[in-house]
This record gives structure tokens, sequence and C-alpha cells, in this order.
């Protein structure tokens, strides 16, 4: 079956502007996390979708949002860019969030680079 | 202060040699996850261990889960270039803790 995919698989932005990721996550997942891995701070938790909801959020300012749609796919957001959020910005879907079912598979992320 | 401390940080070894990487916790678990990544990749699911002190083997890895469940072990025997990478350990379901990774690299 198909894994996770994230497009655009590379991005360049200019400071300020704003930017949308996708993801579309393994047929029959509802469960999409989104993550940032940069050199300094390794990876880290931006947030998590089940079913349209948003079930938790890391700690990062609310320019980043992000929403998930009927079919599952999720798009997360970034407004006013910084120089600081480039980064590889990965997602990971599972059946559940909780319980015995939540192995997470990822895709293999958008490269966004900020200048 | 990171929840998971993962030592070393970056280890260069050369083909055929065996090493071992950490992860630890003053936190209990309920389980923990180990992930390998390849450059320009998502991180991979290796093995979730659930039970404390439990021994888990995929070829020629083998995790170790501690009795206290705090923490964590992956040893690798006969290293080969292949095995080059990027290893985390994580907990959590939904929302996955990461470790900040070991960087492996494995000479011919």
């Amino acid at each position: 079956k198909a894994g996770v995919t994230q497009t655009p698989r590379y991005l360049i932005k200019t400071r300020g502007q704003q930017v949308t990721l996708s993801c579309s996550p393994i047929s029959g997942h509802r469960s999409v996390s989104w993550y940032q891995q940069t050199p300094g701070q390794g990876l880290q938790f931006l947030f998590e979708y089940f079913s349209e909801t948003q079930r938790n959020k890391g700690n990062f300012p609310g320019r980043f949002s992000g929403r998930q749609f009927s079919n599952s796919r999720s798009e997360m957001n970034v407004s006013t860019l910084e120089l600081g959020d480039s980064a590889l910005y990965l997602c990971a879907s599972s059946l559940f969030s909780r319980g015995m079912d939540t192995e997470a598979f990822f895709g293999q992320g958008t490269r966004l680079t900020v200048v | 202060t990171q929840l998971l401390e993962q030592s070393p940080q970056f280890l260069s070894i050369q083909e055929g040699e065996n090493l071992t990487v950490y992860c630890n916790s003053s936190s209990v678990f309920s389980s923990l996850q180990w992930y390998r990544q390849e450059p320009g990749e998502g991180p991979v699911l290796l093995v979730t261990v659930v039970t404390g002190g439990e021994v888990k083997k995929l070829k020629r890895l083998t995790f170790q889960f501690g009795d206290a469940r705090k923490d964590s072990s992956l040893h690798i025997t006969a290293a080969q270039p292949g095995d080059t990478g990027l290893y985390l350990c994580a907990v959590g379901g939904g929302k996955l803790i990461f470790g900040q990774g070991t960087e492996l690299s494995v000479k011919p």
C-alpha cells in the first residue's frame, strides 16, 4: 500500500511569507502528526490531529497551525516565516494515537528553506 | 532538559566493529521505540520494546529495555556500511518525543 506522501519535497521562501505543507497519510490511518527537524534541536513535535480534531500541540508559536480534512489528509501552515523556520518538516501517520496500534509511519518530509 | 538523553551523539567506526547506543531518562515509560533515519528520508521504526528487561533482536541489532523501563540500548554486531544513519529513540504515541539521536557512520 502507498506510504505517507508529503508535498512539496523542497521549498524556498522569503522571510515574512507564509507556506502551506501537505500530508496524505496511509489509507485507513486517522492520526496525523507533524514534526520539525533541525540540526540543533533534533526532531520536535508540532501537533497531532485525529479525526479532524487537534489532539496535541507542541511548544511552537501560534504562527504554526494545521488542520485535518475528513479524508485524513492534513496541512500545516507557517505564517510570517523567519530564518529559524528553515527545517525538515515531517509528517507521520498511524492507525490510532493511543493504545497499541500507534506505530508511526513517516513521510520523506518537506525541506523548507527561508531566505 | 531533554526527556530522553542519547549517547553518544556521533559515532564513526570501521566495518566489522561492534557498537552500543544508549537512551536514558529519569522517567518511566510504558514502551519505547527505536527508529533509523537515512539522509533525505523520514525515520523508519525498527522496534518497540514494552516489557522491562525485554530483549529484541533484528538480525545484527539487539535492543534492550531496562528493568525499570527508564532506559534502553541498541547494540549492533559487526557493523556494515549499510547501518550508517541517524538512530533515534522515542516515547509516546501520536505525540512522539525523540532523543537527540546518534549519528552513526560505518566506514568500509
